[in-house]
């Protein structure tokens, strides 16, 4: 089965800033792969997702990710943070089984920013 | 266009008791998933229904169960209530199975005392 792993629990960035949140995956073949972004008690709200194609991946609210198939990762990125991105971030991935794909998620990294 | 959306937004019941957690898809789309996300953690799948049959299942027991209608809304029920089973409900839907992409209502936190 596929796995992710977020190597960071807790992030702290002052507005402004750039952001750079890691994701890395196991999977054999190419994987289908998503970042969702959680506010406090809140759904999930999907920012970008990578299926094929071009390994930059453009989504809502500035956030970009890169697809490293060499390093196994699918990092999150923004050039400059503003403090409504305050949120959890979820990076994920399609695991197939029992005939179904369902996402499996990593444990999620916590962005705080600083004024 | 609608988005996903769940009812009720809180719960709390106590031990042992059943609850049912509702979801209505996006419109048009046929396909349903349920998340459980336990406090500091990712959503893990409970299962998912394809045109009101179910298409996988997560690693839960048999006290989850679920049903999706013709409208292609969904049902969560859980019987026997755990204290472990205080979470956040999450409903995904997507327009087919398969590798589409998944959209999120607000979640059900339901509280287990």
């Amino acid at each position: 089965a596929q796995s992710v792993t977020q190597p960071d629990i807790h992030i702290t960035v002052s507005e402004g800033a750039s952001l750079e949140l890691r994701c890395n995956y196991s999977y054999g073949a190419t994987p289908y792969l998503f970042w969702y972004v959680q506010s406090p008690g809140q759904g999930l709200q999907l920012l970008l997702k990578y299926f094929s194609g071009d390994t930059l991946v453009q989504g809502i609210k500035g956030f970009e990710a890169e697809f490293k198939r060499s390093q196994s990762s699918f990092n999150l990125r923004k050039p400059s943070v503003h403090w409504s991105d305050a949120a959890e971030y979820f990076c994920a991935v399609y695991n197939s089984g029992a005939g179904s794909y369902q996402l499996t998620f990593g444990k999620g990294t916590k962005l705080s920013v600083i004024p | 266009e609608t988005g996903v959306t769940q009812s009720p937004t809180h719960l709390i019941k106590t031990r042992g008791q059943q609850v049912t957690l509702r979801c209505s898809s996006q419109s048009g789309h046929n396909t349903v998933s349920w998340y459980q996300q336990a406090l500091g953690q990712g959503p893990q799948f409970i299962f998912q229904y394809y045109r009101e049959e179910e298409n996988g299942r997560g690693n839960f027991p048999p006290r989850f169960s679920g049903l999706q209608f013709p409208n292609y809304s969904s049902e969560l029920n859980v019987n026997a209530l755990e204290l472990d089973d205080s979470a956040l409900y999450l409903c995904a839907s997507s327009l087919e199975r398969g590798k589409h992409t998944q959209y999120f209502g607000p979640g059900t936190r339901l509280t287990v005392l």
